[in-house]
C-alpha cells in the first residue's frame, strides 16, 4: 500500500477564487471520505463515497462545495467563490470493502487571504 | 445527540512519566471506537480500534481500554517521539461506520 495521497499539500487563495482538491486514495478501497480540520478541532465529516456514487453529505456542505469520484478511484473537492472560513486542513480517508478503519491522506492546507 | 469529548485537551508529561488520555462518548449502541495519532501539519495515523467493553489493544507503548461510557489510552513509560494530538472517534448511533464522529483531541508533549 502506497498510502493516500493528497495534492496540493498547501493551497493559498484569495477570497472568491475557486480550488480544487485531489485525493488518491489506497488502491482497491472502494469507500472515499473526505473532512475539513480547523485548528484546535477534531476532523469534521463532509461527505462519503462508495466507488462512483456519493451516499451522504454533510449539512457542512454547502452548494459552494462540490464533491466528485467519477470513475471510483481517485476524488476531486472543490470550493467555488472561497471565503476566509473556508480556511482549513482537507483531509482525504479511504476504506477498503467491510472494512471500518478510515486511512488518512496528509490533507490539502488551504488559506483564504 | 451523539457526542466525543477527550481530556485533557493537553498534557505535558516527562520522558518515563506515564499517564492516561480520556475519550468520552455520548452515543447509543456503540459499534466501535477509534484512536488516531496526529503529527502537527499532518493527516491522522490510525492507532486501534475497540468494539466491545473490557477489549484492551496494545502497540509499543500504548494501550487502548475501553468501557461502556469511555475508552483510556494508556501511555506507559513516554519516549518524546511520542509527543503528537492524539484523537479518538466514533461512528454515529445512525447509519454505518460511513462517518466518524472525532473528539478535539489531546495534545500530548513529552520532554526529555
Amino acid at each position: 500500500d502506497t498510502g493516500v495521497s493528497q495534492n496540493p499539500r498547501h493551497k493559498i487563495t484569495k477570497r472568491g477564487q475557486n480550488v480544487t482538491f485531489r485525493c488518491d486514495p489506497i488502491s482497491e478501497h472502494n469507500r472515499l471520505y473526505w473532512y475539513r480540520q480547523t485548528l484546535g478541532q477534531g476532523p469534521e465529516f463532509l461527505t462519503y463515497f462508495q466507488n462512483e456514487a456519493q451516499l451522504e453529505k454533510s449539512r457542512l456542505l454547502s452548494d459552494r462545495f462540490s464533491a466528485e469520484r467519477p470513475k471510483g478511484s481517485f476524488s476531486t473537492l472543490e470550493i467555488q467563490r472561497t471565503e476566509q472560513g473556508d480556511s482549513a486542513m482537507y483531509l482525504c480517508a479511504s476504506t477498503r470493502e467491510g472494512g471500518h478503519e478510515q486511512y488518512f491522506g496528509p490533507g490539502t492546507r488551504l488559506t483564504v487571504t | 445527540e451523539d457526542q466525543v469529548t477527550q481530556s485533557p485537551e493537553a498534557l505535558r508529561l516527562q520522558e518515563g512519566e506515564s499517564s492516561s488520555l480520556n475519550c468520552s462518548y455520548t452515543v447509543s449502541g456503540l459499534r466501535g471506537l477509534f484512536w488516531y495519532r496526529q503529527d502537527p501539519g499532518k493527516g491522522p495515523e490510525f492507532l486501534f480500534t475497540l468494539y466491545s467493553a473490557g477489549e484492551e489493544k496494545e502497540k509499543e507503548r500504548l494501550k487502548a481500554t475501553l468501557t461502556k461510557k469511555e475508552s483510556f489510552l494508556h501511555i506507559t513509560a513516554p519516549k518524546p517521539e511520542d509527543s503528537a494530538t492524539y484523537l479518538c472517534a466514533v461512528p454515529p448511533f445512525s447509519g454505518g461506520y460511513n462517518k466518524l464522529i472525532f473528539g478535539a483531541g489531546t495534545r500530548l508533549a513529552v520532554h526529555p
